[in-house]
C-alpha cells in the first residue's frame, strides 16, 4: 500500500506551456514533502520542497502546491523546456527515521 | 569527490552468488539511506545509519540483506544468495539531517546507484 501515489506514469507537455504533476498522500501525519527530479542513469536531485505550515512554495520556474485537506500536492513548471524532461518523484519525509517515502514517479516530456 | 559515490555502477552475478555494493557518501553526513528502485517503480526505502548506527533496516526484504557502516563513513549493502527478484537500482543517498527527532531538515543526495542483474 503506497503512502505516496503519484498516478500518471507519464506526461506529455508542449514546450512553453505548463506542466502540472499530481501527488496524493495518505497519512495526515506527514508534514513536510519533496519533489526530485531523475535523468536516466543519474541519482534524483532535489528540487523543491513545502512544510504543511504552508500550501505553496515557488523557486523559479517551479512551483509547489499543497492541499493539506486533501492530502493532495502538485508541481507546476512554467514555462516547459525540454530540459526538464525527466522522471519526477513525490516525497514525504514520513518515515519513522526521516527517511524518504516515494512514490512511483511521472516521466515527463517536454516536446520542443 | 564532492557528490555520493557508489560502486560498482553496474554489475551482473549468477543466481546464488553473494554481492557487496559500495557507498561513500558526503564528506561530514551523517545520515546514510539505501534505497531499491525495481523497473518502472518508485525507490523503496531498504535501512537507514545515523553515523554507525542502524536505526532503521524495517525495509530490508530478507535475512540474505545486510548492510553495514562500520567506521560511520562508507556503508556496505551485502546480498547473499542473490536471487532473480533482486535485479534492481539499489540507490545510496547521504544527508546532515539528524532525523526527525533532532536536526533540521536537509536535502538528501543520492548516489547514481548500482544496478545489479542477477541471471
Amino acid at each position: 500500500d503506497q503512502q505516496v501515489k503519484q498516478n500518471s506514469p507519464s506526461l506529455s507537455v508542449q514546450e512553453g506551456r505548463i506542466s502540472i504533476l499530481n501527488c496524493d498522500y495518505t497519512n495526515s501525519m506527514f508534514d513536510y514533502f519533496l519533489w526530485y527530479k531523475k535523468y536516466p542513469a543519474e541519482g534524483p536531485t532535489f528540487l523543491i520542497s513545502i512544510s504543511s505550515i504552508k500550501d505553496k512554495n515557488e523557486d523559479g520556474r517551479f512551483t509547489v502546491f499543497l492541499n493539506k485537506s486533501a492530502k493532495h500536492l502538485s508541481l507546476h513548471i512554467v514555462p516547459s523546456q525540454p530540459g526538464d524532461s525527466a522522471v519526477y518523484f513525490c516525497l514525504s519525509d514520513g518515515g519513522s527515521q526521516g527517511n524518504l517515502i516515494f512514490g512511483k514517479g511521472t516521466k515527463l516530456s517536454v516536446k520542443p | 569527490g564532492a557528490g555520493v559515490s557508489q560502486s560498482p555502477r553496474y554489475k551482473v552475478a549468477k543466481r546464488g552468488q553473494d554481492v557487496a555494493l559500495r557507498c561513500d557518501p558526503i564528506s561530514g553526513h551523517v545520515s546514510l539511506f539505501w534505497y531499491q528502485q525495481a523497473l518502472g517503480q518508485g525507490p523503496e526505502f531498504l535501512t537507514y545509519f545515523q553515523n554507525e548506527a542502524q536505526l532503521d533496516k524495517s525495509g530490508l526484504p530478507s535475512d540474505r540483506f545486510f548492510a553495514e557502516r562500520p567506521e560511520g563513513s562508507v556503508s556496505t549493502l551485502k546480498i547473499q544468495r542473490t536471487q532473480q527478484e533482486d535485479s534492481a537500482v539499489y540507490l545510496c543517498a547521504s544527508s546532515l539531517i539528524q532525523g526527525k527527532r533532532g536536526g533540521r531538515r536537509t536535502e538528501a543526495f543520492f548516489g547514481q546507484g548500482t544496478r545489479l542483474t542477477v541471471v
